[in-house]
């Protein structure tokens, strides 16, 4: 069992289509990453989340920090083909602790 | 700056072999790590450096080495691979802001042990 569990792992949507993305835990982190990874590419940092029940935009992307800072979702609004990819959320539990990462959600994003 | 660079992009051994993975950053980041990537898995901690001659375990240790001499460099050495070796291998780098790590990734070594 992961300690950082996704939801949904694989996500298929047309062009134009909202979603959410859930990324939940038992265990309390101090913040929270979300990475979007192309495929033959290493993970790129999308945002990171740090305040209970913050919310941060990025255009057309949403993430937001549940208020137990256990859990978190990405929200894409009409989402392009360009979304396409696998996104991980990685989360970090207390200072000095390297990052621990969920299973990932795999997009596509069809025409 | 070219960042986060890893060689070979691409490596098949045999069982039993050794091999070392490269990997080295050029944004002057204390932390490195090297992480391995399996389907559904997300990505798996195998060692970790918070500076220069110094290391420590991750969450998945066993089979592989890593040594520190310099800020920039972090290789990664198979002692004698096996095919549970197989998997995508990323470095990468961070600094640290308090309890925020900003990692940024190196291209990958796909690894294949027959």
């Amino acid at each position: 069992t992961q300690l950082l569990e996704q939801s949904p792992q694989f996500l298929s949507i047309q062009e134009g289509e909202n979603l959410t993305v859930y990324c939940n835990s038992s265990s309390v982190f101090s913040s929270l990453q979300w990475y979007r990874q192309e495929p033959g590419e290493g993970p790129v940092l999308l945002v990171t989340v740090v305040t209970g029940g913050e919310v941060k935009k990025l255009k057309r992307l949403t993430f937001q920090f549940g208020d137990a800072r256990k859990d978190s979702s990405l929200h894409i609004t009409a989402a392009q083909t360009g979304d396409t990819g696998l996104y991980l959320c990685a989360g970090v539990k207390n200072a000095g602790n390297m990052l621990t990462f969920g299973g990932g959600t795999r997009l596509m994003v069809k025409p | 700056n070219a960042g986060v660079t890893q060689t070979p992009k691409f490596q098949v051994l045999k069982t039993g072999q050794s091999m070392t993975l490269q990997c080295a950053q050029d944004m002057n980041h204390e932390y490195m790590s090297w992480y391995r990537q399996d389907p559904g898995m997300g990505l798996r901690l195998i060692h970790y450096s918070v500076g220069a001659g110094i290391t420590d375990q991750g969450e998945v240790p066993n089979g592989y080495n890593v040594s520190r001499s310099t800020t920039e460099d972090f290789p990664l050495r198979l002692l004698s691979a096996a095919p549970s070796q197989t998997s995508v291998y990323f470095c990468a780098s961070s600094y640290s802001l308090g309890t925020v790590y900003e990692q940024y990734f190196g291209p990958g070594t796909r690894l294949t042990v027959t």
